[in-house]
């Protein structure tokens, strides 16, 4: 079975500076989607960035980019230039292709010191 | 991205009694849709998943005469908790993709219903 392991459950950053949020996975695919979601107070999950496992390039979006290390089965997301609305859950997710269902991993609550 | 709408956002009902959620994709037509469970302070679990046309598939632990799941169009899902009791208070948030668009394998999430059965 799919697994998403996510070991940090809490972590701080200063304002302005970077922050390094862990994941690693379990998986016998071969083609396979990676994602992070953020899930502020609203509770509205929110994509901030994805990953098409047959890429080797990185994910980057603005201040967010991705460490993808496909043999280690590492995901891990990379917050630079921290603002206070990045202060969320972060959920690292898995899912191969095809009408799949998510697989999350426990989440990581991020707080932003200003 | 993809619009996913939920309604309603927050519902309080009595014990015993039967609550639907609506799940709606609002630009796209999904013949697939996901439903998940969410506790305070924990992750997201998958429930089920819903079909277009044919029946629900539900996650081992589930119990399909509980929740009732209907996807009776390609733009809604509706998720009723049947003879609702305490212990069915959560936070319940379904998911959508759009297979037309180019980021076709990406999960939309509505804005999730906050159940709370007394």
């Amino acid at each position: 079975a799919q697994t998403v392991t996510q070991s940090q459950p809490e972590m701080s950053v200063q304002e302005a500076e970077t922050v390094t949020l862990s994941c690693t996975y379990d998986t016998s695919e071969s083609d396979y989607y990676l994602f992070w979601y953020k899930q502020p107070p609203s509770r509205q999950m929110i994509l901030v960035i994805r990953q098409e496992a047959y890429k080797q390039q990185n994910a980057t979006e603005n201040r967010f980019s991705v460490n993808f290390q496909k043999a280690a089965k590492s995901f891990s997301l990379k917050i630079s230039d921290s603002q206070l609305g990045d202060a969320a859950m972060y959920f690292c997710a898995y899912r191969i292709s095809g009408n799949t269902p998510l697989v999350f991993g426990k989440g990581t609550r991020l707080s932003v010191i200003a | 991205g993809a619009v996913v709408s939920q309604h309603p956002s927050r519902v309080i009902c009595k014990s015993g009694t039967s609550v639907k959620i609506e799940c709606r994709s609002l630009d796209f037509q999904a013949t697939t849709m996901f439903w998940y469970r969410q506790f305070p302070k924990q992750s997201l679990m998958l429930m089920a998943t819903s079909n277009e046309g044919s029946k629900a598939t539900y996650e081992q632990g589930v119990e399909k005469d509980k929740f009732l799941i209907n996807h009776a169009s390609l733009t809604l899902s509706t998720l009723t908790v049947t003879s609702a009791h305490p212990e069915d208070s959560s936070f319940y948030i379904c998911s959508a993709r759009d297979p037309q668009r180019g980021d076709a394998d990406t999960q939309y999430f509505g804005p999730g219903t906050r159940l709370t059965v007394l």
